[in-house]
């Protein structure tokens, strides 16, 4: 059971916009700690995707946007591609486990 | 840029201990935490803890007991070892830099990461 809450897939087809929830307590995403996504491909090294909770490394297009509200937060894809086809989990702070924690990862499929 | 490399047994029997080292190249380890994060086959990425380059460490409170994670910045190197391992254990070990959050290191968030090394813990 993962501190933080993400549903277990998604779909959506190409061109499409779609979101993918993280939902955490008063002790991580509630406290003001902030959220983290990371896209991870099978077999490859997972990628920061988002920071600080809206912000984009350098290279990540702008179809991928974050968002933070109250205890949950969200990533939201548009225009999707195929290519978009990955596991997608966020990360916070957890003030009573003192620790990171990541959400149990969502799996996009790209119709 | 920075980039990391898992290095390590493959196969480590239960009840023995797992010993992974990660190599840093391209940059400097000061003034960064170190962190070491796991992926059990079919399951989700977990959290397993950081060091500090100066020393100080923090870990998962559910592999407290078993965890040491030590930096050498001599050999730009940090190291994970977990000890009384069980086939629970078995996963693909990631490390990572951790850094990023401004004055409160609790917002930090990782990146970059190693490709990963799968360790099996079997007999």
């Amino acid at each position: 059971q993962s501190v933080l809450t993400q549903p277990p897939s998604v779909s959506g087809a190409p061109g499409q916009r779609v979101t993918v929830s993280c939902t955490g307590t008063s002790s991580n995403i509630g406290a003001g700690f902030d959220v983290h996504w990371y896209q991870h491909l099978p077999g490859t090294a997972p990628k920061l995707l988002i920071y600080g909770n809206i912000n984009r490394p350098s290279g990540v297009p702008d179809r991928f946007s974050g968002s933070k509200s109250g205890t949950s937060a969200s990533l939201a894809i548009t225009g999707l591609q195929a290519e978009d086809e990955a596991d997608y989990y966020c990360q916070s702070y957890d003030s009573s486990l003192r620790g990171r924690v990541f959400g149990g990862g969502t799996k996009l499929t790209v119709l | 840029q920075v980039q990391l490399q898992e290095s390590g047994p493959g196969l480590v029997k239960p009840s023995e201990t797992l010993s992974l080292t990660c190599t840093v190249s391209g940059g400097s380890m000061s003034s960064y935490f170190w962190t070491w994060i796991r992926q059990p086959p079919g399951k989700g990425l977990e959290w397993i803890g950081y060091a500090y380059y100066g020393g100080s460490t923090n870990y998962n409170p559910s592999l407290k007991s078993r965890v040491t994670i030590s930096v050498d910045t001599s050999q730009n190197q940090f190291h994970l070892k977990l000890n009384s391992v069980t086939a629970a254990d078995s996963a693909v070990y990631y490390c990572a830099r951790d850094s990023g959050g401004g004055r409160d290191s609790r917002n930090n968030y990782f990146d970059p990461w190693g490709q990963g090394t799968l360790v099996t813990v079997s007999s």
